[in-house]
């Protein structure tokens, strides 16, 4: 049963960073691309990043290009997002997930976290 | 980017009832379209990718088709645990993009 944690979540002010993390068990970590999905109060969906399974290719969305970073341990089952220069745009809950295809992903998400709450405010 | 365009932004329904939820895209994403279900509070659940393939362990009254630039969710027949938030994801290509959701109460 594959499962997938995230942690890291909290109350930032805008323009400092914060670190997610997002543990996973239960399968093959190495083997997947792996997505980062986010959903500000009361509004839908917003895709965000994805990392190869080997950490060799990655894409972002538009909004959050150049400021948050997808990243992975590979040996230690975790999945991360930097996001740096946080804005009250950012107030969200963050999702990861996990892609059902290898390499850099086919853009299907099989398995999900619970999610983690970033609010950014002074 | 591509941007997706959902309909209607929500709807209401009765148990039994044949609910259909159509997602167009700015350009043509030949079959990529993946449906997904969200209920209050909790996570995303997958239902359909490739525009009609269902997820392991989704029930068949759920389908979807289209192929190009418009594709459908189908329920065939409402279920009390249907009532729920369903979006669209282009997975053609990068930046990956969700429709705006559409909610069934």
């Amino acid at each position: 049963q594959e499962q997938l944690v995230e942690s890291g979540g909290g109350v930032v002010q805008p323009g400092r960073p914060l670190r997610l993390s997002c543990a996973v068990s239960g399968f093959s970590f190495s083997s997947y691309a792996m997505h980062w999905v986010r959903q500000a109060p009361g509004k839908g969906l917003e895709w965000l990043a994805v990392i190869a399974y080997d950490g060799s290719e990655d894409y972002y969305a538009d909004s959050v290009k150049g400021r948050f970073t997808i990243s992975r341990d590979n040996s230690k089952n975790t999945l991360d997002l930097q996001m740096n220069s946080l804005r009250a745009e950012d107030t969200a809950v963050y999702y990861c997930g996990r892609d059902q295809g290898v390499g850099s992903g086919v853009g299907v998400l099989d398995s999900w976290g619970q999610g983690t709450r970033v609010t950014v405010s002074s | 980017d591509i941007q997706m365009t959902q309909s209607p932004s929500s709807l209401s329904a009765s148990v039994g009832d044949r609910v259909t939820i159509t997602c167009r895209a700015s350009q043509g994403i030949r079959n990529a379209l993946g449906w997904y279900q969200q209920k209050p509070g909790k996570a995303p659940k997958g239902l359909i990718y490739a525009a009609s393939s269902l997820q392991s362990g989704v029930p068949s009254r759920f389908s979807g088709s289209g192929s190009g630039t418009e594709f459908t969710l189908t329920i065939s027949s409402l279920q009390p645990e249907d009532f729920a938030t369903y979006y669209c994801l282009q997975h053609d290509d990068y930046p990956l993009t969700f429709g705006g959701g559409t909610k069934v109460e």
